[in-house]
């Protein structure tokens, strides 16, 4: 099953209002990311967030681990906040570690 | 901050041919990873390597690849031969360590197999 489990899906802003994006992850985890996806394809991580509370700019990350799960805030939305955010849990494992990714929610934010 | 790079960014091939792609890791960085992403679909973990060994593979880590760092050189996926299910999209990521650390990812390779 899916281990990873984001909401929204996909969200739709006005320029200026607020995101809360969401993450919920079906094991225990040792640690967690984010990342931003441009519509292209590229991958840009915005935090790697294991536990608490992180900020940068607009953005702000809050991971509970007991609670296995994280959330992302966007404040002030911008139009090129606009793309995909996929969130993706570690999980070690015995042999190595890996990311089990989300599907992603994906963000439009209109002028 | 940290950088991984990988080459090409865009790689168009035949069917059945052979396919290398290159990653250059972040420098002292032990552990090396490789994700596939199907145009549209979910980022799936593919294969990570440590000390010159696969460490674990996905069930998407068909007998046709194969990984490699021979020397400190890039670190490298081939495809021999391939079929037309792995066009996608092919990130490169690596790690100091194995564990709670943080993945460093590449811009990723766009592979279209014809």
């Amino acid at each position: 099953g899916q281990q990873v489990q984001q909401s929204p899906t996909s969200l739709v802003l006005q320029e200026g209002e607020n995101a809360e994006l969401q993450c919920n992850f079906s094991t225990s985890l040792n640690s967690m990311q984010w990342f931003y996806q441009r519509p292209g394809g590229s991958l840009i991580s915005v935090f790697y967030n294991p536990s608490g509370t992180k900020q940068s700019g607009r953005l702000t990350s809050t991971t509970v681990i007991k609670e296995r799960r994280s959330s992302l805030h966007i404040s002030s939305s911008q139009i090129t906040d606009s793309g995909t955010y996929l969130c993706a849990m570690e999980r070690e494992q015995g042999t190595g570690s890996k990311l089990s990714f989300g599907k992603g929610a994906k963000l439009t934010v209109s002028p | 901050g940290p950088k991984v790079l990988q080459i090409p960014s865009h790689q168009i091939i035949d069917m059945g041919q052979m396919v290398t792609l290159n990653c250059d890791p972040v420098s002292n960085h032990l552990y090396f990873y490789w994700y596939k992403q199907i145009l549209g679909q979910q980022m799936e973990f593919l294969v990570n390597f440590y000390n010159g060994k696969v460490m674990e593979k996905s069930k998407l880590f068909k007998d046709q690849f194969s990984v490699e760092r021979p020397d400190g050189s890039y670190f490298t996926l081939k495809i021999q031969p391939t079929a037309l299910e792995d066009s996608a999209v092919y990130f490169c990521a690596s790690s100091p360590d194995w564990g709670a650390y943080e993945q460093y990812f590449g811009p990723g390779t766009r592979l279209t197999v014809l």
